[in-house]
């Protein structure tokens, strides 16, 4: 099973600024690698798919990228609704796994 | 629109069953992978299982073969996910999601999830 292991666990950014999360796996996963946005009490929401494909709707200022064994998420300039938790997931191998999600929270 | 939506969570104790539906619309179903997705009670996400479009392959995380079983009903747009000798550690929101284009396992779409509480 591949173990993907995000930092940092906690991220303090100001509203505006520019928040850079980390995910690597245990061993390669290609680009098959996705990014989940999750609000308290709704479900994950899909944002990035391989790699650095963005989802139907979601706004320019998330990007996504690496490849093989790292990873970067990157939002460009935190607005309010933001603030909140963020999973990777590869699915280049069964079963898909998850990290233990980064929370960015207001600095 | 994409509409998941599950049903049949509850609580439960230990060494009983239940069977989760969810209810798809919006979207050709027989033409996507399903997937159920649970999340113990303030922790992270785990893959549980998922199917192919026709049902003629299923896989399973270790911590469920032999106990859970997915399966669907194509003509009535429904995902189900029968769980049987339930244990406390299988408690949390079970969510069900629709897979990307060409069957790659990651969530698209989701509903909103089921609670499932195993206790005594």
């Amino acid at each position: 099973e591949r173990v993907m292991t995000q930092s940092p666990a906690t991220l303090s950014v100001s509203p505006g600024e520019r928040a850079t999360l980390s995910c690597r796996a245990s061993q390669a996963v290609n680009r098959n690698l996705a990014w989940y946005q999750q609000r308290p009490g709704q479900p994950p929401r899909l944002l990035i798919y391989g790699a650095s494909n963005r989802a139907a709707g979601i706004p320019a200022r998330f990007s996504g990228s690496g490849s093989g064994t790292e990873f970067t998420f990157t939002i460009s300039s935190l607005q309010s609704e933001d603030f909140t938790v963020y999973y990777c997931q590869q699915y280049n191998n069964w079963p898909p796994t998850f990290g233990q999600g980064t929370k960015v929270e207001i600095k | 629109e994409v509409q998941l939506v599950e049903s049949g969570g509850g609580l439960v104790q230990p060494g009983g069953s239940l069977r989760l539906s969810c209810e798809a619309s919006g979207f050709r179903f027989t033409d996507f992978w399903m997937n159920w997705v649970r999340q113990a009670p303030g922790k992270g996400l785990e893959w549980v299982a998922n199917i192919k479009q026709d049902g003629g392959e299923k896989y399973y995380v270790d911590s469920v073969k032999g106990r859970f079983t997915i399966f669907r009903d194509n003509a009535k747009n429904t995902l189900y996910l029968q769980m049987n000798s339930l244990r406390v550690e299988d408690s949390g929101v079970f969510y069900c999601a629709k897979s990307g284009d060409n069957g790659y396992d990651y969530g698209e779409n989701w509903g909103q999830g089921t609670l499932v509480t195993v206790s005594s």
